[in-house]
């Protein structure tokens, strides 16, 4: 147990929906990352925040967005969804923002778009 | 842009056999490497990570190596055992961002 809370666990949805993932940090984290693995493919980074702000951005889509709240969870939101969204989505936490940390992840959250 | 690039992208060995894991990267002024396995469907877990200020690094039957003028490092893996078995990432930070980039990962097979 790494002591990050994904939730849900399975999300089955269709094409033009909307859905928000969640992600609670390990006790003490002050940074969220989020990545999105599709099948057999490696960890593809979104977005990562620090203490309640935006730190670093990578291949996030438009239709996507996210936030960290003042008690440190984080919620990504998927909107318009597309066949090709279809994916694990992993949130990962460490102690500071920087990238000398180490990661820890959260057991994901399987995105399956009909 | 910056990248990591991580051979082979599949291993077999048979089970007491050594498996060596080799990654590359491009930002000289990476100063942290860590390194995960992934079993099937589950999460990537964080088995060793080296630092830019030390050679190596050992914990048991896994080692990782860091050679900074050639810009490589590899995890070195000894005495396999069938639950070895996962596909294993490599990563690198990236000098004045928050992020590190992940290599593309090896499927390491360990053979009974």
């Amino acid at each position: 147990d790494s002591g990050v809370t994904q939730t849900p666990k399975h999300l089955i949805t269709a094409t033009g929906q909307r859905v928000t993932l969640r992600c609670s940090p390990r006790s003490g984290d002050l940074s969220v990352y989020w990545y999105q693995q599709s099948l057999d493919q490696g960890l593809q980074f979104l977005i990562q925040y620090y203490n309640g702000e935006e730190r670093a951005k990578g291949n996030i889509l438009e239709r996507f967005s996210a936030q960290q709240f003042p008690d440190l969870h984080s919620e990504l939101n998927l909107s318009s969804l597309e066949l090709g969204d279809s994916a694990l989505y992993f949130c990962a936490s460490s102690v500071a923002g920087g990238s000398n940390q180490p990661q820890h992840f959260g057991d994901g959250t399987r995105l399956s778009i009909l | 842009g910056e990248n990591v690039e991580q051979h082979p992208s599949t291993l077999s060995v048979q089970e007491g056999d050594s498996a060596v894991i080799k990654c590359t990267y491009s930002d000289s002024a990476s100063n942290y490497f860590p390194w995960y396995k992934q079993e099937l469907g589950k999460r990537p877990q964080l088995i060793i990570d080296i630092r830019s200020n030390v050679g190596e690094k050992k914990d048991q039957r896994i080692a990782v190596t860091l050679n900074k003028t050639a810009k490589h490092f590899s995890l070195h893996i000894t005495e396999t055992q069938p639950e070895d078995s996962a596909v294993y990432f490599c990563a690198a930070s990236i000098s004045g961002t928050y992020k590190y980039i992940f290599g593309t990962g090896t499927r390491l097979k360990v053979l009974a």
